[in-house]
């Protein structure tokens, strides 16, 4: 597998807590994408990296915002978790955009209670 | 914007050919179509790429018709361990324009 570490793998917390999950990689991918799994929804892209500092919207955006201050580390921040945001997050890679084929991550399970 | 549909699921018995098809409206010439299979507490795993007519690669072929509106991943002769959830993905213009399907859960039966 690709060198993608996501941290933590499973998680419960409150409601209104702050929330921020890492993905690490090891490939020097420029490109890095988090994704939410829902039941019904399949994956839904929520924001992605094209670069250090580089970060752009996707579908699902409001509520997380993220961060890349070195190429191997993308971070995603639920400022003030609510029940709806209660999803298993994926990180992925690809080298550029485009057609690439991601990389995956195991995944973070989040439970917001 | 374009958006994916898949089947839910489907059962399929070891040894036989499975095609589950994604429905993809509006998208552009060089969008890319790409499929993945997801195992339960894994993240998807890269399948086979395409854009037009036919690609084949080790374990699938992947068939994309001349108007584009649909694209068949086609598994020649699925096993056991070919039990999982599909999913297709495209790739329009801009990489915040992705675009996965809501997945096929494919059963293989002894």
């Amino acid at each position: 597998d690709a060198g993608i570490t996501q941290s933590p793998r499973h998680k419960v917390t409150e409601t209104g807590t702050p929330v921020t999950l890492r993905c690490h990689q090891t490939e020097n991918h420029r490109y890095m994408y988090w994704y939410r799994q829902d039941p019904g929804h399949g994956l839904r892209l929520i924001h992605y990296s094209y670069g250090v500092k580089d970060t752009d919207k996707g579908e699902v955006s409001d509520g997380y915002s993220v961060s890349r201050s070195k190429t191997e580390d993308f971070l995603l921040t639920l400022e003030s978790a609510t029940s709806s945001q209660t999803s298993v997050y994926f990180c992925a890679i690809s080298p550029d955009r485009g057609p690439q084929p991601q990389h995956f991550g195991d995944g973070t399970r989040l439970s917001i209670l | 914007l374009a958006k994916t549909t898949q089947p839910i699921s489907m059962d399929s018995y070891e040894g036989q050919e499975v095609n589950i098809t994604c429905s993809h409206n509006n998208i552009a010439t060089n969008d890319y179509i790409t499929w993945y299979q997801q195992f339960p507490s894994q993240g998807p795993r890269f399948i086979i790429q395409g854009y037009k007519t036919k690609v084949t690669n080790e374990v699938a072929s992947l068939f994309i018709p001349a108007d584009r509106k649909s694209s068949t991943l086609s598994l020649p002769r699925v096993s056991l361990s070919d039990t999982a959830v599909y999913y297709c993905l495209v790739v329009l213009t801009g990489a915040n324009n992705l675009f996965f399907g809501t997945g096929t859960r494919l059963t293989v039966i002894p």
